[in-house]
């Protein structure tokens, strides 16, 4: 069954501090992950993708990582901010064709506090 | 600037009723999907879209209907509303791409409570 695992399920951190969010899968075949920032009240916005090929993709404080032979993921935010309080939420699509499904994790509540 | 606009945002309605929530994007994607979200719980697809006159179920399609006119446009109608259908609808688009090679584009969504 294909599936789409995220760790840990909330997590509070203090502003200025480091963190990294996991997302485990078990789907086959793979094309590409992507982690979305969901802040309250609104939709979840693509903050990076994933490849087979890739391993790390920075974007501004967010760092991806991928390893697609362990089928893992992880999204570290440095530095954080109180604007990164959201949920963190792991997409994965099962092939790059109009023919493919993207399987969604539950997400990780970060909170930043002051 | 919001490029995909849901209606109404909040919506509280009695048990029988029908109701339909808009989705409109600027956009000008093809491709159109709603989903469901509820509080700590995966997003699950409901219907979705790739084109005009084109409309295919998701996985929780059984109790609601959309429509695909116009590409802008792309309303989900229940016929008649339950206290099992209060949650968050999220509609999303995408462009004429492999599946999962642009990223979703969603709006706000529409928090629906049925009493």
């Amino acid at each position: 069954k294909n599936q789409v695992e995220q760790s840990p399920q909330s997590l509070i951190i203090l502003e200025g501090k480091n963190c990294t969010l996991q997302c485990n899968y078990t789907v086959s075949p793979f094309s590409n992950l992507r982690w979305y920032k969901q802040d309250t009240g609104r939709g979840p916005v693509s903050l990076t993708i994933m490849t087979f090929s890739e391993n790390t993709k920075s974007n501004g404080r967010y760092t991806a990582t991928l390893d697609a032979d362990t089928k893992q993921s992880s999204l570290h935010i440095t530095a954080s901010q109180l604007s990164d309080s959201a949920s963190y939420i792991c997409v994965v699509s099962d092939r790059g064709s109009t023919l493919g499904r993207l399987y969604f994790g539950r997400g990780t509540q970060l909170t930043v506090w002051p | 600037e919001a490029d995909i606009y849901q209606t109404p945002r909040y919506l509280v309605i009695g048990t029988g009723k029908k109701i339909t929530l808009e989705c409109s994007q600027t956009m000008g994607h093809d491709k159109m999907y709603w989903y469901q979200q509820d509080p700590g719980m995966e997003l699950h697809l409901i219907h979705y879209s790739y084109g005009v006159n084109s409309t295919e179920k998701g996985d929780l399609s059984s109790e609601s209907t959309v429509s695909r006119i116009r590409t802008e446009h792309f309303p989900l109608t229940l016929e008649s509303a339950r206290p099992s259908h209060t949650s968050q609808y999220l509609c999303a688009t995408q462009p004429r791409t492999g599946v999962g090679n642009s990223p979703l584009h969603f709006g706000n969504g529409t928090r629906l409570t049925v009493t």
